[in-house]
């Protein structure tokens, strides 16, 4: 089956911890994208990917980092420097050739700061 | 930065039409884009529309485009206690291949 897969579903970090959330996409998408969720809110870029070895900060990329190693896995860190890490954390891709924006998404990880 | 707004929840009967509005900021999109998160889960691609058209019907679901005034809105025919979920509508923000959310409205069936 071809998807977009994220782990762990829930996570529990302590504060002043780096922890990396999981994504791996069997789709054969060149993009790939990270948002944040927070509750009655929309979703916020927080970076994205349109080839391996390539990546851009979207909106709210302070206290985050991406690595895009493989075209398939794009994992993303929540560094310490993250104010307020506590969030539902969305990765989608997406081709990038043609005019649509489709974007496929995964189940989510729920991250929370203890 | 871009602003998709929309309302926060709509509270519908089983079997009844609901209609979901969005107002989108960036005259020039191409596509617009509807999704359905259900609880604790991803989003789902529900339908899109092409910025040259009014209307796509597609099953239960209808959209309709007022490119004038920058409105998107979605209808659901005979709506089920599963569409219950947060319905987001979605633009492309100028010069990257990203989307930019709405708020999301949380649609409440009752039985």
């Amino acid at each position: 089956d071809g998807g977009i897969t994220q782990s762990p579903k829930y996570l529990f970090r302590k504060e002043g911890q780096n922890v990396t959330l999981s994504c791996e996409q069997n789709l054969n998408h060149d993009a790939m994208y990270w948002y944040r969720q927070d509750p009655g809110q929309g979703l916020r870029l927080i970076y994205y990917s349109q080839i391996v070895n390539d990546f851009q900060k979207g909106d709210i990329a302070e206290g985050y980092s991406v690595s895009r190693e493989k075209k398939e896995s794009f994992p993303l860190t929540v560094t310490s420097a993250q104010k307020n890490p506590t969030a539902f954390y969305l990765c989608a891709s997406s081709i990038t050739s043609g005019r649509t924006n489709e974007q496929f998404f995964g189940p989510g990880t729920r991250l929370t700061v203890l | 930065g871009e602003d998709v707004e929309q309302s926060l929840f709509l509270s519908v009967r089983e079997g009844d039409s609901s209609v979901i509005n969005c107002t989108y900021t960036d005259s020039s999109s191409t596509y617009l884009y509807w999704y359905k998160q259900e609880p604790g889960a991803g989003l789902q691609l529900l339908t899109y529309i092409f910025s040259n058209m009014d209307m796509k019907q597609d099953q239960r679901l209808t959209v309709l485009l007022n490119k004038k005034d920058k409105h998107l809105s979605l209808r659901i025919a005979d709506t089920q206690t599963g569409d219950s979920a947060i319905y987001f509508c979605a633009e492309p923000p100028p010069g990257r291949r990203a989307l930019t959310f709405g708020s999301g409205t949380r649609l409440q069936v009752q039985p």
